[in-house]
Order: C-alpha cells, then sequence, then structure tokens
C-alpha cells in the first residue's frame, strides 16, 4: 500500500540550530517526493520536490531535501533554523502522471529562541 | 494576486444545511483538487478535475458535489451537513504533468 510515515510528531529546536525532518514512504513505482510546509492559520506552501536526476534538491527558505531510495526517505534539512520556520511540515508522495497526493501526517516544528 | 483563492475562509452552519466553497485559481492551471484536512492534521484528496472533468473522486459521500464551471474555478457544494464534516477544506492547482500543488488558504468548516 502507499503511505507516506512522518516518524516525529512534534520536534522542539533553538533558533540556529541545525534541523533534519524524517520521512520514509512506501510507493510501488518511482515517487514523486514533495516537503510543503503550514504556517499556523495558513494553506500549505511548496518547499521542494524531486523528480528526478540529483538527489540532493534545494528548496526555498534555505530547506534541501535527500532522496535515499535505498532507504525510502526523503529527509528535509536546513542548516540553522530561524523562528519564523515553526510551523507544520508536511512531507508527501504522488505518481509521476498525475498529483494524487498522499500526505504524511505532519511534523510540528517549534523554535525556541 | 492571489494564486489560489478560497471563499469564505470560515464557515460555522448548523448540521443538516447545505454551503458551498469557492475555489478560484489565477496560474493558469488546468487542474484543481479539494483536500480535507481533519482534526488531527491528516490531509486527504478528495477530488480532482483536469480541464472541467472530474478525475479522481476518492471514497467522499455523496453530499459533496464538486462543480467545476471553467478551468479557472472548482466550487465544492456540501448537502445535509453533518458534525463529521468540521474540517479544514483546501483547494489547490496545478499543470498536469508536472507536478507539484499550489494549495490556497484553506476554508475551516464547523458544523454545529
Amino acid at each position: 500500500a502507499q503511505s507516506v510515515t512522518q516518524p516525529d510528531i512534534h520536534i522542539t529546536v533553538s533558533e540556529g540550530a541545525s534541523l533534519e525532518l524524517r520521512c520514509n514512504y512506501s510507493y510501488g513505482a518511482t515517487p514523486y517526493l514533495f516537503w510543503y510546509v503550514q504556517s499556523p492559520g495558513q494553506g500549505l506552501q511548496l518547499l521542494l520536490k524531486y523528480f528526478s536526476g540529483d538527489t540532493l534538491v534545494q528548496g526555498i527558505k534555505g530547506f534541501e531535501a535527500e532522496f535515499k531510495r535505498s532507504q525510502s526517505s526523503f529527509n528535509l534539512r536546513k542548516p540553522s533554523v530561524h523562528w519564523s520556520d515553526a510551523a507544520e511540515y508536511f512531507c508527501a508522495v504522488g505518481p509521476s502522471n498525475t498529483d494524487k497526493l498522499i500526505f504524511g501526517t505532519g511534523t510540528r516544528l517549534q523554535v525556541f529562541p | 494576486d492571489t494564486a489560489v483563492s478560497q471563499t469564505p475562509k470560515y464557515l460555522v452552519t448548523q448540521m443538516g444545511n447545505d454551503k458551498s466553497i469557492k475555489c478560484e485559481q489565477n496560474l493558469g492551471h488546468d487542474t484543481m483538487y479539494w483536500y480535507k484536512q481533519d482534526s488531527k492534521k491528516f490531509l486527504k484528496i478528495m477530488f480532482s478535475y483536469n480541464n472541467k472533468e472530474l478525475i479522481i473522486n476518492e471514497t467522499v459521500p455523496n453530499r459533496f458535489s464538486p462543480k467545476s464551471p471553467d478551468k479557472a474555478h472548482l466550487n465544492l457544494h456540501i448537502n445535509s451537513l453533518e458534525l463529521g464534516d468540521s474540517a479544514v477544506y483546501f483547494c489547490a492547482s496545478s499543470s498536469l504533468g508536472a507536478p507539484g500543488a499550489f494549495f490556497g488558504q484553506g476554508t475551516r468548516l464547523t458544523v454545529v
């Protein structure tokens, strides 16, 4: 069955610290992978996406993610977190020809000064 | 110049009522979607339209009826609202073949 797992429900980091949010997926075919961010009371904003090619992808707001096929993972990273990064982060997978995205349950990021 | 806009942002209504949520995108995309986010923040696709044609219709009660008058609009009509319909509904759009949807701000529906 197709699924996305975000093992960490809630993560707390200090401002300036590095961040890694985990995402594992189960998908029959080669997936398209996405990370979205949802700020409180807001819609979802696409941070980055991976289709093929270089397994390290750069996104907006200084985020990057690395696709590891052998581990079925697509972890999101940021070298130095800012207080404005506090939000809910969703990993998603989709097929190559449509956008029926399957979302993980999200990871809530709290940032302390 | 909002890319994907939904109205209303908040909707409080009584059980049994019928309500609509409107969505418009000005990105020139050919595919539009409705997603539902429940109280635990779980997001699940409900419908997908491509060029006004229904493509994806997940297991959703037939009280929910999407309508796409043109490529830029996808409205969601809900009949006989139930308490369990309370959620945040997101509209999104994308170009078929270029995955990565743009989402609206969401409509928080509360059924009392």
